[in-house]
Protein backbone atom coordinates (compact mmCIF):
# COMPACT_ATOMS: atom_id res chain seq x y z
CA UNK A 1 0.00 0.00 0.00
CA UNK A 2 1.62 3.07 -0.96
CA UNK A 3 1.92 5.51 1.75
CA UNK A 4 2.50 8.75 -0.65
CA UNK A 5 0.91 9.04 -3.94
CA UNK A 6 1.75 11.24 -6.72
CA UNK A 7 -1.20 9.98 -8.84
CA UNK A 8 0.08 12.42 -12.05
CA UNK A 9 3.30 10.66 -13.63
CA UNK A 10 3.47 13.78 -16.10
CA UNK A 11 2.64 17.13 -16.14
CA UNK A 12 3.73 19.72 -19.14
CA UNK A 13 3.21 23.75 -18.95
CA UNK A 14 4.38 26.65 -20.70
CA UNK A 15 7.32 28.76 -19.92
CA UNK A 16 6.38 31.68 -17.56
CA UNK A 17 3.43 29.71 -16.34
CA UNK A 18 2.52 27.93 -12.87
CA UNK A 19 3.49 24.53 -12.51
CA UNK A 20 1.31 22.76 -9.39
CA UNK A 21 2.05 19.26 -8.76
CA UNK A 22 0.28 17.16 -6.15
CA UNK A 23 0.97 14.76 -3.41
CA UNK A 24 -1.38 12.57 -1.42
CA UNK A 25 -0.44 11.02 1.81
CA UNK A 26 -2.58 8.06 4.04
CA UNK A 27 -0.41 8.19 7.15
CA UNK A 28 -1.70 10.48 9.97
CA UNK A 29 2.08 10.32 11.68
CA UNK A 30 3.52 11.65 8.60
CA UNK A 31 4.59 15.45 9.87
CA UNK A 32 7.56 16.46 7.64
CA UNK A 33 7.16 16.60 4.39
CA UNK A 34 9.93 17.50 1.57
CA UNK A 35 9.86 17.50 -2.40
CA UNK A 36 13.21 16.59 -4.13
CA UNK A 37 14.01 17.59 -7.37
CA UNK A 38 15.56 14.60 -9.87
CA UNK A 39 17.70 15.13 -13.38
CA UNK A 40 18.63 11.76 -15.75
CA UNK A 41 21.52 10.06 -14.15
CA UNK A 42 21.54 12.36 -10.96
CA UNK A 43 20.52 11.80 -7.64
CA UNK A 44 17.55 13.70 -6.24
CA UNK A 45 18.35 17.17 -4.87
CA UNK A 46 16.36 18.54 -2.11
CA UNK A 47 14.34 21.44 -3.08
CA UNK A 48 11.69 22.52 -0.46
CA UNK A 49 10.37 20.97 3.21
CA UNK A 50 7.38 22.21 5.87
CA UNK A 51 6.69 20.68 8.64
CA UNK A 52 3.09 19.75 9.84
CA UNK A 53 2.63 22.86 11.85
CA UNK A 54 2.40 24.85 8.86
CA UNK A 55 0.55 25.34 5.79
CA UNK A 56 2.81 27.49 3.43
CA UNK A 57 6.52 27.16 2.94
CA UNK A 58 8.16 29.64 0.38
CA UNK A 59 11.49 29.54 -1.42
CA UNK A 60 11.63 31.94 -3.88
CA UNK A 61 9.69 30.46 -6.93
CA UNK A 62 8.64 27.57 -5.05
CA UNK A 63 6.07 27.10 -2.68
CA UNK A 64 4.82 24.23 -0.73
CA UNK A 65 1.11 23.88 0.68
CA UNK A 66 0.09 21.41 2.79
CA UNK A 67 -3.46 20.51 3.70
CA UNK A 68 -3.77 18.26 6.89
CA UNK A 69 -7.12 17.69 6.97
CA UNK A 70 -7.28 16.24 3.28
CA UNK A 71 -3.66 14.58 3.62
CA UNK A 72 -2.43 16.00 0.59
CA UNK A 73 0.38 18.55 -0.05
CA UNK A 74 1.37 20.19 -4.03
CA UNK A 75 4.79 22.22 -5.38
CA UNK A 76 3.62 25.50 -7.07
CA UNK A 77 6.25 26.65 -9.08
CA UNK A 78 5.87 30.38 -10.56
CA UNK A 79 6.72 31.70 -13.03
CA UNK A 80 8.33 27.38 -14.32
CA UNK A 81 11.37 27.72 -16.90
CA UNK A 82 12.72 25.37 -19.03
CA UNK A 83 15.51 24.35 -16.12
CA UNK A 84 12.72 23.20 -13.72
CA UNK A 85 12.06 20.08 -16.41
CA UNK A 86 12.81 17.21 -13.81
CA UNK A 87 11.14 14.48 -12.01
CA UNK A 88 9.90 15.50 -8.95
CA UNK A 89 9.33 13.25 -6.11
CA UNK A 90 7.18 13.75 -2.35
CA UNK A 91 8.68 12.33 0.48
CA UNK A 92 7.12 12.24 3.97
CA UNK A 93 8.85 11.22 7.28
CA UNK A 94 6.76 10.63 10.88
CA UNK A 95 8.90 11.67 14.30
CA UNK A 96 9.01 8.62 16.59
CA UNK A 97 10.56 10.11 19.37
CA UNK A 98 13.93 9.08 19.02
CA UNK A 99 14.95 9.38 15.17
CA UNK A 100 13.71 10.68 12.33
CA UNK A 101 13.18 7.20 10.47
CA UNK A 102 13.12 6.60 6.72
CA UNK A 103 11.54 8.72 4.25
CA UNK A 104 8.78 7.56 2.34
CA UNK A 105 8.93 8.52 -1.29
CA UNK A 106 6.25 9.14 -3.99
CA UNK A 107 6.73 7.52 -7.52
CA UNK A 108 7.20 11.07 -9.00
CA UNK A 109 6.07 13.29 -11.67
CA UNK A 110 8.06 14.38 -14.88
CA UNK A 111 7.71 17.69 -15.32
CA UNK A 112 8.33 19.50 -18.75
CA UNK A 113 8.60 23.53 -19.23
CA UNK A 114 8.25 24.10 -23.17
CA UNK A 115 9.88 27.35 -24.13
CA UNK B 1 34.42 15.97 -2.30
CA UNK B 2 31.80 17.10 0.38
CA UNK B 3 29.12 14.89 -1.59
CA UNK B 4 27.47 11.72 -0.87
CA UNK B 5 29.87 9.81 -3.49
CA UNK B 6 29.02 5.81 -4.38
CA UNK B 7 30.65 3.14 -5.88
CA UNK B 8 30.45 1.72 -8.61
CA UNK B 9 28.62 4.00 -11.08
CA UNK B 10 28.26 1.13 -13.13
CA UNK B 11 28.37 -2.58 -12.23
CA UNK B 12 26.82 -5.52 -14.99
CA UNK B 13 26.81 -8.67 -13.60
CA UNK B 14 25.90 -12.34 -14.77
CA UNK B 15 23.03 -13.85 -12.65
CA UNK B 16 23.80 -15.85 -9.43
CA UNK B 17 26.93 -13.61 -8.29
CA UNK B 18 27.44 -11.46 -5.55
CA UNK B 19 27.48 -7.78 -5.82
CA UNK B 20 28.84 -5.19 -3.08
CA UNK B 21 27.66 -1.42 -3.51
CA UNK B 22 30.02 1.44 -1.27
CA UNK B 23 28.32 4.88 0.08
CA UNK B 24 30.66 7.11 1.53
CA UNK B 25 28.34 9.82 3.25
CA UNK B 26 28.55 13.57 3.85
CA UNK B 27 31.63 13.96 6.92
CA UNK B 28 29.76 14.17 10.34
CA UNK B 29 26.51 12.63 8.97
CA UNK B 30 24.76 10.24 11.62
CA UNK B 31 21.88 9.01 9.11
CA UNK B 32 22.78 6.73 5.87
CA UNK B 33 19.86 5.65 3.44
CA UNK B 34 19.70 2.96 0.60
CA UNK B 35 16.82 3.35 -1.74
CA UNK B 36 16.49 1.92 -4.92
CA UNK B 37 14.90 3.06 -8.40
CA UNK B 38 14.17 0.76 -10.59
CA UNK B 39 13.18 1.71 -14.29
CA UNK B 40 9.88 3.47 -14.70
CA UNK B 41 9.75 3.06 -10.71
CA UNK B 42 9.83 5.79 -7.75
CA UNK B 43 12.46 5.32 -4.85
CA UNK B 44 11.82 2.32 -2.90
CA UNK B 45 13.45 2.71 0.50
CA UNK B 46 15.71 -0.35 1.48
CA UNK B 47 17.71 0.22 5.27
CA UNK B 48 18.66 3.48 7.01
CA UNK B 49 21.01 3.49 9.45
CA UNK B 50 21.52 5.75 12.57
CA UNK B 51 25.01 5.77 13.36
CA UNK B 52 26.37 2.11 12.66
CA UNK B 53 23.07 0.67 14.07
CA UNK B 54 19.77 -0.14 11.53
CA UNK B 55 16.86 0.09 13.08
CA UNK B 56 14.98 -0.29 10.22
CA UNK B 57 15.34 -2.89 7.45
CA UNK B 58 11.61 -3.41 6.73
CA UNK B 59 12.44 -2.16 2.94
CA UNK B 60 15.12 -5.11 2.35
CA UNK B 61 13.51 -7.02 -0.13
CA UNK B 62 15.15 -10.23 0.69
CA UNK B 63 17.65 -12.32 2.64
CA UNK B 64 20.17 -12.10 -0.31
CA UNK B 65 19.97 -8.19 0.55
CA UNK B 66 22.38 -7.02 3.35
CA UNK B 67 24.31 -3.74 4.77
CA UNK B 68 26.45 -2.42 7.10
CA UNK B 69 27.94 0.99 7.66
CA UNK B 70 30.95 0.81 10.17
CA UNK B 71 32.71 4.10 11.87
CA UNK B 72 29.42 6.11 11.40
CA UNK B 73 31.17 6.24 7.62
CA UNK B 74 31.32 4.30 5.02
CA UNK B 75 28.64 1.87 3.66
CA UNK B 76 28.22 -1.64 1.88
CA UNK B 77 25.20 -2.85 0.40
CA UNK B 78 25.34 -7.02 -0.45
CA UNK B 79 23.29 -8.33 -2.89
CA UNK B 80 23.66 -12.30 -2.99
CA UNK B 81 22.84 -14.69 -5.70
CA UNK B 82 21.73 -11.79 -7.76
CA UNK B 83 18.80 -11.98 -9.88
CA UNK B 84 17.31 -10.26 -12.77
CA UNK B 85 14.76 -8.31 -10.89
CA UNK B 86 17.79 -6.69 -9.09
CA UNK B 87 18.56 -4.28 -11.72
CA UNK B 88 18.08 -1.01 -10.67
CA UNK B 89 20.04 2.30 -9.50
CA UNK B 90 20.80 2.03 -5.89
CA UNK B 91 20.79 5.44 -4.36
CA UNK B 92 22.94 6.26 -1.03
CA UNK B 93 21.68 9.57 0.83
CA UNK B 94 22.96 10.63 3.97
CA UNK B 95 21.29 13.24 6.28
CA UNK B 96 22.72 15.08 9.32
CA UNK B 97 21.09 16.38 12.71
CA UNK B 98 19.15 19.12 13.70
CA UNK B 99 17.72 20.27 17.10
CA UNK B 100 17.63 16.62 18.36
CA UNK B 101 15.69 15.30 14.83
CA UNK B 102 17.00 14.72 11.53
CA UNK B 103 16.45 17.13 9.40
CA UNK B 104 15.15 15.18 7.12
CA UNK B 105 17.19 17.07 4.37
CA UNK B 106 18.63 14.00 2.30
CA UNK B 107 21.88 14.22 0.22
CA UNK B 108 21.88 11.98 -2.40
CA UNK B 109 24.62 10.62 -4.29
CA UNK B 110 24.77 9.52 -8.26
CA UNK B 111 23.76 6.19 -7.49
CA UNK B 112 25.21 2.61 -8.97
CA UNK B 113 23.36 1.28 -11.60
CA UNK B 114 23.47 -2.68 -11.08
CA UNK B 115 23.06 -4.46 -14.56
CA UNK B 116 22.22 -8.35 -13.93
CA UNK B 117 22.13 -9.72 -17.06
Amino acid sequence: DQQVKQNSPSLSVQEGRISILNCDYTNSMFDYFLWYKKYPAEGPTFLISISSIKDKNEDGRFTVFLNKSAKHLSLHIVPSQPGDSAVYFCAASAWDGGSQGNLIFGKGTKLSVKP
Amino acid sequence: GAGVSQSPSNKVTEKGKDVELRCDPISGHTALYWYRQRLGQGLEFLIYFQGNSAPDKSGLPSDRFSAERTGESVSTLTIQRTQQEDSAVYLCASSGRLSGRITGELFFGEGSRLTVL
